[in-house]
């Protein structure tokens, strides 16, 4: 069975420092997939990145940045200089291929952001 | 380019009620899946359609129903609403499977009284 694990529930930070969002996952499969989305107040998920399991790569946009480690089972994501416009719930998502080769996506429970001015 | 939408944006209903809530995927997608997001917890996977079939379920209970249309739209049914039932539900599309991308509506606010 998959897991997604935030074990940060609320982060609080003053703007411009920097913040990592952890997540930890479990899968028995080999080929999967890994996001995160972002969930402002209005309640719209929005798509930031996904990662497949074969591209350990990192990867860097704008302020924002992804550490992908498959030894340790993680998927993080830096913020860096954070705004005020970064405050939201962050979820990090995991979908692996079921029989027959269709999706299906678990959630983790969210972390939500805080930048204070 | 029109993303995902979501009719409607707020319902209340009150117990035992049945209600039918409604998605367009984002254009050029085929997949449609339903979330429901209770809250202060992440989206939980209710059940996905694909060529007008339910081709994948999570573990929610045979009172939650779905249907998808030749344009790829579709509908989530729920019959004897709970209080529990009490949910944002969430729409996505994707393109065929396997990790491809979901891209997510605005939601609609399901309050059962």
């Amino acid at each position: 069975a998959q897991k997604v694990t935030q074990a940060q529930t609320e982060i609080s930070v003053v703007e411009k420092e920097d913040v990592t969002l952890d997540c930890v996952y479990e899968t028995r499969d080999t080929t999967y997939y890994l996001f995160w989305y972002k969930q402002p107040p209005s309640g719209e998920l929005v798509f930031l990145i996904r990662r497949n399991s074969f591209d350990e790569q990192n990867e860097i946009s704008g302020r924002y940045s992804w550490n992908f480690q498959k030894s340790t089972s993680s998927f993080n994501f830096t913020i860096t200089a954070s705004q005020v416009v970064d405050s939201a719930v962050y979820f990090c998502a995991l979908s692996e291929a079921e029989s027959g080769g269709y999706q299906k996506v678990t959630f983790g429970i969210g972390t939500k952001l805080q930048v204070i001015p | 380019d029109a993303g995902v939408t979501q009719s409607p944006t707020h319902l209340i209903k009150t117990r035992g009620q049945q209600v039918t809530l409604r998605c367009s995927p984002k254009s050029g997608h085929d997949t449609v899946s339903w979330y429901q997001q209770a809250l202060g917890q992440g989206p939980q996977f209710i059940f996905q359609y694909y060529e007008e079939e339910e081709r994948q379920r999570g573990n929610f209970p045979d009172r939650f129903s779905g249907h998808q249309f030749p344009n790829y739209s579709s509908e989530l049914n729920v019959n004897a609403l709970l209080l529990g039932d009490s949910a944002l539900y969430l729409c996505a599309s994707s393109w065929g499977g396997k990790g491809d991308t979901q891209y997510f509506g605005p939601g609609t606010r399901l309050t059962v009284l």
